[in-house]
């Protein structure tokens, strides 16, 4: 099976504090994201990789970084945590399909959901 | 214009009855994918069913079932012999293109809530 880890469920943090969101995938996936999920937006994407220190803006990165070191990890980064950053993150991955099927379907993490004060 | 619509916030069925949730796309790419998720109070995202552009046959799990319905653009769900643990959010997504390195589009999602 699939294992997707987040380093935290709940985190609570105050403004300008620098937080990280750590996820781990034990699959040997390729791909891996980080989305926020707020009521009535549905999930949207902040960042994604599709290899070892490889990164690609999703739809909303401002605010944000990530970090890909190892293929297994990809960090979050609140670089200056604001209020507006208060949501549920999602950290997915999927097999990028090079050398076997694969249709990219994407397996999530349980989620940390962020509080800044 | 969104790519995916999930028009019901909400939904209220029976246990043990069948329920429909809708979704509609929008690509123009040949080949694509849609997918559903569940989402309990937990938070956690489950995977449920895929279903590909090209797939000559209706998706099916266990008691979930997806109709396709490509010239509609339409994937809906449909969740049989409803249990109380189905009690979640549902939601849509599609990869627009070919496999393999795409990221999914996911819908607003809907709110199941299976009664007694």
């Amino acid at each position: 099976d699939v294992k997707v880890t987040q380093s935290s469920r709940y985190l609570v943090k105050r403004t300008g504090e620098k937080v990280f969101l750590e996820c781990v995938q034990d699959m040997d996936h390729e791909n891996m994201f980080w989305y926020r999920q707020d009521p009535g937006l549905g999930l949207r994407l902040i960042y994604f990789s599709y290899d070892v220190k490889m990164k690609e803006k999703g739809d909303i990165p401002e605010g944000y970084s990530v970090s890909r070191e190892k293929k297994e990890r990809f960090s979050l980064i609140l670089e200056s945590a604001s209020t507006n950053q208060t949501s549920m993150y999602l950290c997915a991955s999927s097999l990028n399909g090079r050398g076997q099927p694969s249709t990219d379907t994407q397996y999530f993490g349980p989620g940390t959901r962020l509080t800044v004060l | 214009a969104q790519k995916i619509t999930q028009t019901q916030p909400g939904m209220f069925v029976q246990e043990k009855e069948a329920v429909t949730l809708d979704c509609t796309y929008d690509t123009s790419d040949p080949s694509y994918g849609l997918f559903w998720y569940k989402q309990p109070s937990s938070g956690e995202m489950i995977f449920l069913i895929y279903q590909g552009s090209y797939d000559q046959q209706n998706a099916t799990e266990g008691r979930y079932s997806l109709n396709f319905q490509k010239a509609r653009k339409s994937a809906n769900l449909v969740i049989s012999a409803s249990q109380l643990g189905d009690s979640a959010m549902y939601f849509c997504a599609m990869r627009e293109g070919p496999s393999g390195f795409q990221k999914l589009v996911f819908g607003t999602g809907t709110r199941l809530l299976v009664s007694p």
